[in-house]
Protein backbone atom coordinates (compact mmCIF):
# COMPACT_ATOMS: atom_id res chain seq x y z
CA UNK A 1 0.00 0.00 0.00
CA UNK A 2 1.42 3.55 -0.67
CA UNK A 3 1.16 5.62 2.16
CA UNK A 4 3.40 8.52 4.09
CA UNK A 5 3.09 8.17 7.84
CA UNK A 6 3.98 11.23 9.61
CA UNK A 7 5.16 11.50 13.25
CA UNK A 8 2.90 12.53 15.92
CA UNK A 9 1.86 15.49 17.61
CA UNK A 10 3.84 18.11 19.23
CA UNK A 11 4.03 20.80 21.83
CA UNK A 12 6.34 23.20 21.86
CA UNK A 13 7.21 26.37 23.49
CA UNK A 14 8.02 30.02 21.06
CA UNK A 15 11.80 29.87 19.87
CA UNK A 16 12.05 26.36 20.37
CA UNK A 17 13.20 24.11 17.27
CA UNK A 18 11.22 21.63 15.55
CA UNK A 19 11.56 18.78 13.19
CA UNK A 20 8.50 16.66 11.85
CA UNK A 21 8.65 13.74 9.64
CA UNK A 22 7.03 12.02 6.98
CA UNK A 23 7.87 8.53 5.86
CA UNK A 24 7.08 7.02 2.42
CA UNK A 25 6.35 3.10 1.74
CA UNK A 26 4.77 1.57 -0.89
CA UNK A 27 6.64 3.09 -3.81
CA UNK A 28 9.98 4.04 -4.85
CA UNK A 29 10.61 7.28 -2.28
CA UNK A 30 13.27 9.10 -4.94
CA UNK A 31 10.93 9.16 -7.81
CA UNK A 32 8.31 11.61 -6.33
CA UNK A 33 8.67 14.98 -5.65
CA UNK A 34 7.00 15.47 -2.05
CA UNK A 35 5.40 18.79 -0.56
CA UNK A 36 4.28 20.28 2.40
CA UNK A 37 0.54 22.01 3.08
CA UNK A 38 0.14 24.31 6.34
CA UNK A 39 -3.40 24.33 7.61
CA UNK A 40 -4.08 26.89 10.42
CA UNK A 41 -6.66 26.23 12.70
CA UNK A 42 -10.04 26.75 10.99
CA UNK A 43 -8.51 27.97 7.67
CA UNK A 44 -8.20 27.08 4.49
CA UNK A 45 -4.68 24.97 2.67
CA UNK A 46 -1.37 26.73 1.89
CA UNK A 47 1.23 25.28 0.07
CA UNK A 48 4.60 25.37 1.82
CA UNK A 49 6.93 23.82 -0.84
CA UNK A 50 8.62 20.91 -2.16
CA UNK A 51 11.59 18.76 -2.47
CA UNK A 52 12.61 15.46 -4.85
CA UNK A 53 14.26 13.57 -2.58
CA UNK A 54 16.31 12.06 -5.24
CA UNK A 55 18.85 15.03 -5.47
CA UNK A 56 17.02 17.56 -2.68
CA UNK A 57 16.06 20.02 -5.23
CA UNK A 58 13.67 22.32 -3.32
CA UNK A 59 11.89 24.66 -3.88
CA UNK A 60 9.29 27.04 -1.30
CA UNK A 61 6.73 29.40 -1.48
CA UNK A 62 8.11 32.75 -0.43
CA UNK A 63 5.42 33.16 2.10
CA UNK A 64 7.69 30.23 4.13
CA UNK A 65 11.08 31.27 2.42
CA UNK A 66 13.37 31.52 5.29
CA UNK A 67 10.82 30.63 7.64
CA UNK A 68 11.37 26.40 7.40
CA UNK A 69 13.32 24.03 6.20
CA UNK A 70 12.82 21.35 3.66
CA UNK A 71 14.99 18.36 3.55
CA UNK A 72 14.90 14.46 2.66
CA UNK A 73 16.72 11.10 3.83
CA UNK A 74 16.55 8.96 0.83
CA UNK A 75 18.35 6.29 2.44
CA UNK A 76 15.12 6.48 4.90
CA UNK A 77 12.54 7.08 2.53
CA UNK A 78 11.41 9.96 4.61
CA UNK A 79 10.75 13.76 4.20
CA UNK A 80 11.31 16.73 7.04
CA UNK A 81 9.99 20.08 7.83
CA UNK A 82 11.87 21.91 10.15
CA UNK A 83 11.82 24.88 12.01
CA UNK A 84 14.64 26.52 13.94
CA UNK A 85 12.70 29.33 16.31
CA UNK A 86 9.09 28.30 16.70
CA UNK A 87 6.11 31.37 16.81
CA UNK A 88 3.12 30.89 18.58
CA UNK A 89 1.64 31.77 14.39
CA UNK A 90 3.01 28.43 13.70
CA UNK A 91 0.03 26.81 15.65
CA UNK A 92 -1.18 23.94 12.85
CA UNK A 93 -1.60 21.03 11.26
CA UNK A 94 0.85 20.39 8.69
CA UNK A 95 0.31 17.50 6.02
CA UNK A 96 2.91 16.01 3.58
CA UNK A 97 1.52 15.17 0.20
CA UNK A 98 3.45 13.16 -2.60
CA UNK A 99 3.59 14.54 -6.16
CA UNK A 100 2.37 11.85 -8.31
CA UNK A 101 -0.51 12.72 -10.85
CA UNK A 102 -1.39 15.72 -8.82
CA UNK A 103 -1.04 15.78 -5.30
CA UNK A 104 -2.38 11.99 -4.77
CA UNK A 105 -1.13 10.64 -1.51
CA UNK A 106 -1.43 12.39 1.68
CA UNK A 107 0.02 11.84 5.33
CA UNK A 108 -2.89 12.00 8.23
CA UNK A 109 -0.86 15.11 9.39
CA UNK A 110 0.78 16.53 11.97
CA UNK A 111 -0.89 19.34 14.68
CA UNK A 112 1.90 21.69 16.15
CA UNK A 113 0.79 23.38 19.12
CA UNK A 114 3.11 26.64 20.07
CA UNK A 115 2.59 27.69 23.93
CA UNK A 116 4.21 29.00 26.52
CA UNK B 1 2.62 33.80 -7.64
CA UNK B 2 -0.24 32.24 -9.70
CA UNK B 3 -3.53 33.54 -7.72
CA UNK B 4 -6.64 30.49 -7.80
CA UNK B 5 -9.88 32.74 -6.88
CA UNK B 6 -12.23 30.03 -5.90
CA UNK B 7 -15.65 30.85 -5.72
CA UNK B 8 -18.42 30.68 -4.08
CA UNK B 9 -16.86 30.23 -0.69
CA UNK B 10 -19.86 28.30 0.75
CA UNK B 11 -22.70 26.78 -0.70
CA UNK B 12 -25.96 24.94 0.85
CA UNK B 13 -27.63 22.21 -1.24
CA UNK B 14 -29.88 19.16 -0.25
CA UNK B 15 -28.90 15.41 -0.69
CA UNK B 16 -29.91 14.51 -4.33
CA UNK B 17 -29.08 18.48 -5.84
CA UNK B 18 -26.45 19.27 -8.08
CA UNK B 19 -23.39 21.75 -6.99
CA UNK B 20 -20.56 23.95 -9.65
CA UNK B 21 -18.01 25.11 -7.61
CA UNK B 22 -15.45 27.21 -9.86
CA UNK B 23 -11.79 28.47 -9.77
CA UNK B 24 -10.13 30.95 -12.02
CA UNK B 25 -6.48 31.48 -12.19
CA UNK B 26 -4.51 34.41 -12.29
CA UNK B 27 -2.65 33.43 -15.89
CA UNK B 28 -3.12 30.53 -18.00
CA UNK B 29 -2.61 26.79 -16.37
CA UNK B 30 -3.13 24.73 -19.21
CA UNK B 31 -5.00 21.73 -17.42
CA UNK B 32 -2.98 21.43 -14.19
CA UNK B 33 -5.66 21.89 -11.97
CA UNK B 34 -6.82 19.44 -9.37
CA UNK B 35 -9.61 18.93 -6.95
CA UNK B 36 -9.93 18.14 -2.98
CA UNK B 37 -12.22 16.93 -0.51
CA UNK B 38 -11.52 17.69 2.69
CA UNK B 39 -13.61 16.78 5.62
CA UNK B 40 -13.13 18.36 9.30
CA UNK B 41 -10.34 16.49 11.52
CA UNK B 42 -9.04 14.18 8.37
CA UNK B 43 -6.70 15.19 5.57
CA UNK B 44 -7.86 16.21 1.85
CA UNK B 45 -8.46 13.30 -0.96
CA UNK B 46 -7.89 13.98 -4.30
CA UNK B 47 -10.65 13.92 -6.40
CA UNK B 48 -10.45 14.87 -9.75
CA UNK B 49 -6.50 15.72 -11.35
CA UNK B 50 -5.18 17.59 -14.98
CA UNK B 51 -8.93 19.43 -15.15
CA UNK B 52 -11.00 16.04 -15.51
CA UNK B 53 -9.62 13.32 -15.28
CA UNK B 54 -11.07 11.33 -11.96
CA UNK B 55 -9.09 9.73 -9.86
CA UNK B 56 -9.23 6.28 -8.97
CA UNK B 57 -12.29 5.39 -6.83
CA UNK B 58 -13.70 8.36 -6.92
CA UNK B 59 -17.98 8.31 -7.59
CA UNK B 60 -18.70 8.88 -11.27
CA UNK B 61 -21.40 11.54 -9.80
CA UNK B 62 -17.82 14.76 -9.35
CA UNK B 63 -16.57 15.67 -12.65
CA UNK B 64 -14.61 18.54 -13.84
CA UNK B 65 -13.51 20.76 -16.72
CA UNK B 66 -11.93 23.86 -17.67
CA UNK B 67 -8.61 24.55 -19.30
CA UNK B 68 -6.66 27.65 -19.14
CA UNK B 69 -8.11 29.76 -16.29
CA UNK B 70 -11.10 29.09 -15.55
CA UNK B 71 -12.51 25.62 -14.05
CA UNK B 72 -15.65 23.92 -12.42
CA UNK B 73 -16.28 21.01 -10.03
CA UNK B 74 -19.57 19.51 -10.53
CA UNK B 75 -21.17 16.93 -8.31
CA UNK B 76 -24.55 16.47 -9.37
CA UNK B 77 -26.77 14.16 -7.02
CA UNK B 78 -25.51 14.75 -3.58
CA UNK B 79 -24.71 12.27 -1.33
CA UNK B 80 -24.83 12.86 2.27
CA UNK B 81 -20.94 12.28 2.44
CA UNK B 82 -20.36 15.09 0.41
CA UNK B 83 -21.00 17.59 2.38
CA UNK B 84 -17.24 18.68 2.91
CA UNK B 85 -15.08 21.65 2.20
CA UNK B 86 -13.48 21.43 -1.74
CA UNK B 87 -10.22 23.08 -3.09
CA UNK B 88 -8.64 23.55 -6.01
CA UNK B 89 -5.07 23.68 -6.60
CA UNK B 90 -2.94 25.01 -9.58
CA UNK B 91 0.88 22.89 -10.17
CA UNK B 92 1.37 24.22 -13.68
CA UNK B 93 4.38 25.97 -11.73
CA UNK B 94 5.83 26.68 -8.06
CA UNK B 95 4.81 27.58 -5.89
CA UNK B 96 1.55 25.62 -6.57
CA UNK B 97 -1.13 27.63 -4.80
CA UNK B 98 -4.97 26.60 -3.56
CA UNK B 99 -7.74 28.36 -4.01
CA UNK B 100 -9.47 29.81 -0.79
CA UNK B 101 -12.13 26.85 -0.14
CA UNK B 102 -16.04 26.19 -0.72
CA UNK B 103 -17.39 24.54 2.42
CA UNK B 104 -20.89 22.65 1.29
CA UNK B 105 -23.09 22.06 3.73
CA UNK B 106 -26.62 20.78 3.96
CA UNK B 107 -29.44 22.95 3.63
Amino acid sequence: EVQLVQSGAEVKKPGESLKISCKASGYSFTNYWIAWVRQMPGKGLEWMGIIYPSDSDTRYSPSFQGQVTISADKSISTAYLQWSSLKASDIAVYYCVRHGTAFDIWGQGTLVTVSS
Amino acid sequence: AIQMTQSPSSVSASVGDRVTITCRASQGIRNDLGWYQQKPGKAPTLLIYSASTLQSGVPSRFSGSGSGTDFTLTINSLQPEDFATYYCLQDHNYPCTFGQGTKLEIK
